[in-house]
């Protein structure tokens, strides 16, 4: 089946830093969207992505659907303490564009040290 | 406005059971979606419900199936349980069909033993 490939798996970070974490698949996405779980609770929604090339900011966070539809990216700038948590990307392709069926990738756990 | 509200929080079973876990949805929302987390697997697509009908199922044996009821609240069952069938169960929910933009319970963590 369709599969999302997300990297890198795991990042360890200094307070302050920017963060970049990217998104592929083999076929093409007509919605991107990145999601971030924290422990214990269900992913939370940060950012939707509807047309190719969009570039959409949510406070210190950044992302892009890329030109291809293969690709998406997330940025995080100067990151804090409250950054610390798992970022999943998922994606909506043609195929179930009446549902919200979503595909995630494997996320991406980020940690972050004072 | 409440969220996505699943109970329970956290259940044992063991093999060859069944059980029932249930979701409801912020008021308003129509569409209900489940979805199985596990280590191994990710998030993985279970079947999704708007106006008590499924509209989409993933690759999920028959011994998962699910309802919506009129007021939009869903139930999920899952028969037989295998040793692998130990997940974490989100339910989500949105005001349409066509967005991906869902709003995610807690989950219910089912352990079988």
């Amino acid at each position: 089946g369709q599969q999302l490939n997300q990297s890198p798996q795991s990042m360890f970070i200094q307070e302050g830093e920017d963060v970049s974490m990217n998104c592929t698949s083999s076929s093409i996405f007509n919605t991107w969207l990145w999601y971030k779980q924290d422990p214990g609770e269900g992913p939370v929604l940060l950012i939707a992505l509807y047309k190719a090339g969009e570039l959409t900011s949510n406070g210190r966070l950044t992302a892009q659907f890329g030109i291809t539809r293969k690709d998406s990216f997330l940025n995080i700038s100067a990151s804090i303490p409250s950054d610390v948590g798992i970022y999943f990307c998922a994606g909506r392709t043609s195929a179930n564009q009446a549902g919200t069926a979503l595909i995630f990738g494997k996320g991406t756990t980020l940690s972050v040290s004072s | 406005k409440a969220g996505v509200t699943q109970t329970p929080r956290y259940l044992i079973k063991t093999r060859g059971q069944q059980v029932t876990l249930s979701c409801s949805p912020i008021s308003g929302h129509r569409s209900v979606s489940w979805y199985q987390q596990t280590p191994g697997q990710g998030l993985q697509f279970l079947f999704e419900y708007f106006s008590e009908t499924q509209r989409n199922k993933g690759n999920f044996p028959g011994r998962f199936s699910g309802r919506q009821f009129s007021n939009s609240r869903s139930e999920m069952n899952v028969s037989t349980l295998e040793l692998g069938d130990s997940a974490l169960y989100l339910c989500a929910s949105s005001q349409t069909l066509n967005t991906g933009e869902l709003f995610f319970g807690e989950g219910s963590r089912l352990t079988v033993l």
